[in-house]
């Protein structure tokens, strides 16, 4: 079986610039989450979907960020103007929403913002 | 907020020694998760312990659920080069909120053959 596909693997861009982060979540997984992870703060969450609406945003940073989910197979995460401070590891998790489901996570996007 | 520490930070042994990471919060989680990361991937689930006290074992890997549900612990025996990662812990508050895991910032272990 297919796992969380994250797109691109590394991205190296300018600050200022617009920078898209793709997931497509396992089929049939329900909940979706993006992660962002640096050695200083380790694993952060900045959103949490459930049935393709975004249930908790409040670890979003600022307005910079935004994050949909036009449907259960493709979510995106955007950063306009990105900043140095925004390199990092992220993530994309999804699980089946029910107890304790386990999240199963990408193999990230390695983001370096010049 | 909920916090979970992690020690030590840095571990690295020798192939065949026994180890073990901890994972302490002064706050109560109604489970906990251990996760290992390996270079350039992302976290794998390895365990979710949900008891207090709760004792689970995979293989060469022990994990304990502490009483008061607010501590866990991984002990791998004879530990070997593949066990190599960085191993996470991670928190779910319960309720309504389950899906918001606090994670530790992990124990980067090597093993050296």
């Amino acid at each position: 079986d297919a796992g969380v596909i994250q797109s691109p693997r590394h991205e190296v861009t300018e600050m200022g610039q617009e920078v898209t982060l793709r997931c497509k979540p396992i089929s049939g997984h329900n909940s979706l989450f993006w992660y962002r992870q640096t050695m200083m703060r380790g694993l952060e969450l900045l959103i949490y979907f459930n049935n393709n609406v975004p249930i908790d945003d409040s670890g979003m940073p600022e307005d910079r960020f935004s994050a949909k989910m036009p449907n259960a197979s493709f979510s995106t995460l955007k950063i306009q103007p990105s900043e140095p401070r925004d390199s990092a590891v992220y993530f994309c998790a999804s699980s089946k929403m029910t107890g304790n489901q386990p999240q199963h996570f990408g193999d990230g996007t390695r983001l370096s913002i010049l | 907020t909920q916090l979970l520490e992690q020690s030590p930070q840095f571990l690295s042994i020798q192939e065949g020694e026994n180890l073990t990471v901890y994972c302490n919060s002064s706050s109560v989680f109604s489970s906990l998760q251990w996760y290992r990361q390996e270079p350039g991937e992302g976290p794998v689930l390895l365990v979710t312990v949900v008891t207090g006290g709760e004792v689970k074992k995979l293989k060469r890997l022990t994990f304990q659920f502490g009483d008061a549900r607010k501590d866990s612990s991984l002990h791998i025996t004879a530990a070997q080069p593949g066990d190599t990662g960085l191993y996470l812990c991670a928190g779910a508050p319960g309720g309504g909120s389950n899906y918001k895991l606090t994670f530790g910032k992990g124990t980067l272990l090597t093993v050296n053959p």
